[in-house]
């Protein structure tokens, strides 16, 4: 497992339709997070899980986003009706917080690039 | 919440040292990070600090001083590879375990010249 992948890459939307994107963690991460970027700024918090579980949720994350990780593995994140201030790129990252095992910090994948027209 | 401030852009030329401030206020505190973003990429994993003082790792150092709620990104010999966004990070405390969610700030641009 060479890291962190993320499905597509790049996507374009009409306002008004739905979405999903894909994420596949390091393979021993039992934490996984999802961020937004937009240019210019740093990535801001969405949602994380720990294994199954959807620990938190940034207010941010209106009632048009979901997010599921239904196995503990990989994890996709919805957005019902684009809106174009959706568009911006989707970070997943993961950890863990197994002791002994693995470093501190959040390693992220490459990143889904949303343009709702 | 968290305040994160760093600045827009710093410009430097191939060979120098260039250092990065990163000042927060926070509500609660589990260790600072540093991430490079080259445009279009994911942020890549350079450092950590979670007790004061100097981290070294090859060209790249970072200090942390938690009293002051302030933080440095230390790049030596520059080299144009390293032309980048700089991404100073805080952890969450959490209550039951120490993996909390990442605060960014708006990340540093980079840009060393020949």
């Amino acid at each position: 497992d060479t890291g962190v992948s993320q499905d597509p890459r790049h996507k374009i939307t009409k306002r008004g339709q739905n979405v999903t994107f894909r994420c596949d963690p390091i393979s021993e991460h039992n934490r996984l997070y999802w961020y937004r970027q937009t240019l210019g700024q740093g990535p801001e918090f969405l949602t994380y899980f720990q294994n199954e579980a959807q620990l938190e949720k940034s207010r941010l994350l209106s009632d048009r986003f979901s997010a599921e990780r239904p196995k503990g593995s990989f994890s996709t994140l919805e957005i019902q009706r684009t809106e174009q201030g959706d568009s911006a790129m989707y970070l997943c990252a993961s950890s863990s917080n197994t002791p002994g095992q693995g470093p501190n910090g959040q390693y992220f994948g490459p990143g889904t690039r949303l343009t709702v027209t | 919440g968290q305040n994160i401030d760093q600045p827009t852009e710093m410009t430097a030329t191939e060979g120098a040292i260039v250092q990065i401030n990163c000042t927060y206020q926070t509500s609660g505190f589990n260790g600072l990070f540093w991430y490079q973003q080259h445009a279009g990429e994911a942020p890549t994993f350079l450092s950590y600090n979670v007790l004061d003082g100097l981290e070294e790792k090859g060209r790249f150092s970072s200090f942390l001083s938690r009293s002051k709620g302030y933080s440095y990104l230390l790049l030596k010999e520059l080299q144009m590879k390293d032309s980048a966004s700089y991404l100073c990070a805080v952890r969450d405390r959490r209550t039951t375990d120490s993996w909390g969610k990442l605060q960014f700030g708006a990340g540093t641009q980079v840009v060393v010249t020949p």
